[in-house]
């Protein structure tokens, strides 16, 4: 596709659980962001991956948190044993490499744990 | 590290008032700069940028200039409709210094008729 796909776009798990979360960046991109946004917060950066250099893991905010990405291409976010406070929407973008070009957002998936 | 800081919100104004929200950042090398845009249900989108020192960078009537010696981008619009009610992000990208995309916290807007 055109644009930043996300799947899923919305998610519900039982606390305890583990949920894989997919971003298709755009072909080419590089650079591929993993953000939290938490119902009327900001965002709050995850993991950075920028071509086969060494992911930037410094957002992860818990080791129940991972991120892989394959190549240039598809990334997953794992989140083990989800915890309430885990519920918010995820946010995947990606872009060139070079820091004057825009990163592109998907829709974000929503995860809800009960 | 690099960071950026934009003003608190919420703030509300009334049809055709001036919008003001200040950005300024901290970076160890020459960042681009940047503001998103996240309307009502819908995902970020790119409002407008500069990549370097003195830029301007415009859409939709917003203005925003990149101020070196300030460490500013403040976002301006002078005349505003309730269609820019959303909340606005401060960004700032350094890949000379391997930093990935950094937001400030969002100032939500909201315009009344």
């Amino acid at each position: 596709g055109a644009g930043v796909s996300q799947s899923p776009s919305n998610k519900v798990t039982e606390k305890g659980k583990d949920v894989e979360l997919r971003c298709d960046p755009i072909s080419g991109h590089t650079a591929l962001y993993w953000y939290r946004q938490r119902l009327g917060q900001g965002l709050e950066f995850l993991i950075y991956f920028q071509g086969n250099s060494a992911p930037d893991k410094s957002g992860l905010p818990s080791d129940r948190f991972s991120a892989e990405r394959t190549g240039e291409s598809v990334s997953t976010l794992t989140i083990q044993r989800t915890q309430q406070e885990d519920s918010a929407v995820y946010l995947c973008a990606s872009s060139l490499q070079e820091s004057n070009t825009e990163a592109f957002f998907g829709q974000g998936t929503r995860l809800t744990v009960v | 590290g690099d960071s950026v800081t934009q003003m608190e919100g919420p703030v509300t104004l009334s049809e055709e008032a001036f919008l003001t929200i200040n950005c300024t950042y901290t970076a160890t090398g020459y960042p681009s700069l940047f503001w998103y845009v996240q309307y009502p249900g819908e995902g970020l989108q790119l409002l407008l940028k500069a990549t370097k020192a003195d830029d301007k960078g415009s859409n939709k009537g917003f203005e925003a200039t990149y101020r070196k010696e300030t460490t500013s981008f403040h976002l301006e619009k002078g005349s505003v409709q309730v269609s820019d009610s959303a909340v606005y992000f401060c960004a700032l990208s350094d890949r000379a210094g391997n930093t990935p995309l950094v937001f400030g916290k969002g100032t939500r807007l909201s315009v009344i008729a």
